[in-house]
């Protein structure tokens, strides 16, 4: 059973647009939920994180909206661009834990 | 710096046959980390080690034993592959588990078992 669900499994953009991946997860000890971003071929790599002590964290145009209380936490790319086509993750971690998404394939589309 | 590197990029077994995958780090960190990688499932964390000599079992040990007798590196050894351990393996490394410090990721290996 899947800790941390994820959704859409995929999802097709135009660029310029706004691309939205939703997270779920159960554990309240859940303290630190980060994104990852996979090319096809590499290993994933850290995009952008953030504590459940504030509700938005922007990083450019990645932007994490973080519910507490729904236990519920998306990832927002705006003017979302082709070289932002990829696999993203979504993850919960525990001190010595960490349970990742199934992941979504975003498509931009130029 | 190379960062984590993997070794073999791509391997096929046939069932019953045994195989290690070497990961290696050039950062100094202290935490290494095997995952699997399957469509629909996300990454699954196989085993870690918290430094050289030490290792734990993560969500899903069955068929996998490790071992980081160096610092800078950390195996991952299939005894008697199976074809449910067709997947990409990835390793990671970190300087520390507390604090959340960010898990750096090799580039994968990816294992077909027949």
């Amino acid at each position: 059973q899947q800790q941390v669900k994820q959704s859409p499994q995929s999802l097709i953009v135009q660029k310029g647009g706004i691309s939205i991946i939703n997270c779920a997860y159960e554990n309240t000890a859940f303290d630190y939920f980060p994104w990852y971003q996979q090319f096809p071929g590499k290993g994933p790599a850290l995009l952008i994180a953030i504590r459940p002590d504030v509700s938005e964290k922007k990083e450019g145009r990645f932007t994490i909206s973080f519910n507490k209380s729904a236990k519920q936490f998306s990832l927002h790319i705006m003017d979302s661009q082709p070289g932002d086509s990829a696999t993203y993750f979504c993850a919960a971690r525990t001190t010595d834990d960490m349970r990742f998404g199934a992941g979504t394939r975003l498509t931009v589309k130029p | 710096n190379a960062g984590v590197t993997q070794t073999p990029k791509f391997r096929v077994l046939k069932t019953g046959q045994s195989m290690t995958l070497l990961c290696a780090q050039d950062m100094n960190h202290e935490y290494m980390y095997w995952y699997r990688q399957d469509p629909g499932m996300g990454l699954r964390l196989i085993h870690y080690s918290v430094g050289e000599g030490t290792t734990a079992k993560g969500e899903v040990p069955d068929g996998y034993n490790v071992s980081r007798l160096k610092k800078q590196n950390f195996l991952l050894g299939l005894e008697s592959a199976a074809p449910s351990q067709t997947s990409v393996y990835f390793c990671a490394s970190s300087y520390a588990a507390t604090g959340y410090n960010e898990q750096f990721f090799g580039p994968g290996t990816r294992l077909t078992v027949l």
